[in-house]
């Protein structure tokens, strides 16, 4: 079973489009989180949430939503797609409460911005 | 954007060989620092460390942090094919904030 997945893994589509990237775990986990990956292999976090509250929001452009309809689901929705949005995104969950410094991560989504 | 730093960004070795990847971080507000293996494409997680001096280990895999140098090592002795992977290090900020942040990491190439 796979214990944090995502959606699309591959996904690419044209500039100034809308685009939402779904991500679910199955661990009981209380606290899930995004990370951007670029080209160069830089490991950004983007956001964190625990039971449905964002308790990190990095500095990222307000054109990324994420939304979490329950503590299995963390989803990534991005409006307006800019050239500099292509990277590979990953969702990653943790036990406990808050942040964690033991996450586990999802495979990964490659977002190509054509 | 460079508060943490890894070298080599590349690294090729021989099964059985030892290698050793360093991560520097910048200080300002730091709590600890992460080590993570990245196959294929997801990071799993390794080591982290809050203090000084004192090593972890695990297998053939080890590492330390030096808090006055603001440095870590990680250390992998008699390489696998296996071990080939990106080796990630981040920095954890303290306060209520708890950014997290990454570095470009270091390419392993084990060769048989």
């Amino acid at each position: 079973d796979t214990a944090v997945s995502q959606t699309p893994k591959y996904l690419v589509t044209q500039m100034g489009n809308d685009k939402s990237i779904k991500c679910e775990q199955n661990l009981g986990h209380d606290t899930m989180y995004w990370y951007k990956q670029d080209s160069k292999k830089f490991l950004k976090i983007m956001f964190s949430y625990n039971n449905k509250e964002l308790i990190i929001n990095e500095t990222v452009p307000n054109r990324f939503s994420p939304k979490s309809p329950d503590k299995a689901h963390l989803n990534l929705h991005i409006n307006s797609l800019e050239l500099g949005d292509s990277a590979v995104y990953f969702c990653a969950s943790s036990p406990g409460q808050g942040f964690s410094y033991e996450q586990y991560f999802g495979p990964g989504t490659r977002l190509t911005v054509t | 954007e460079d508060k943490v730093v890894q070298s080599p960004l590349s690294l090729v070795v021989h099964e059985g060989d030892t290698v050793t990847l360093n991560c520097s971080y910048e200080v300002t507000n730091f709590r600890s620092l992460l080590w993570y293996k990245q196959e294929k494409k997801a990071p799993t997680f390794l080591f982290m460390l809050t203090s000084s001096g004192i090593e972890k280990k695990s297998g053939r895999l080890s590492s330390i942090l030096d808090k006055k140098e603001l440095f870590s090592i990680l250390n992998i002795t008699a390489t696998q094919t296996g071990d080939s992977a990106i080796y990630l290090c981040a920095r954890i900020s303290s306060g209520s904030a708890r950014q997290l942040t990454f570095g470009s990491g270091t390419q392993l190439t084990v060769l048989p």
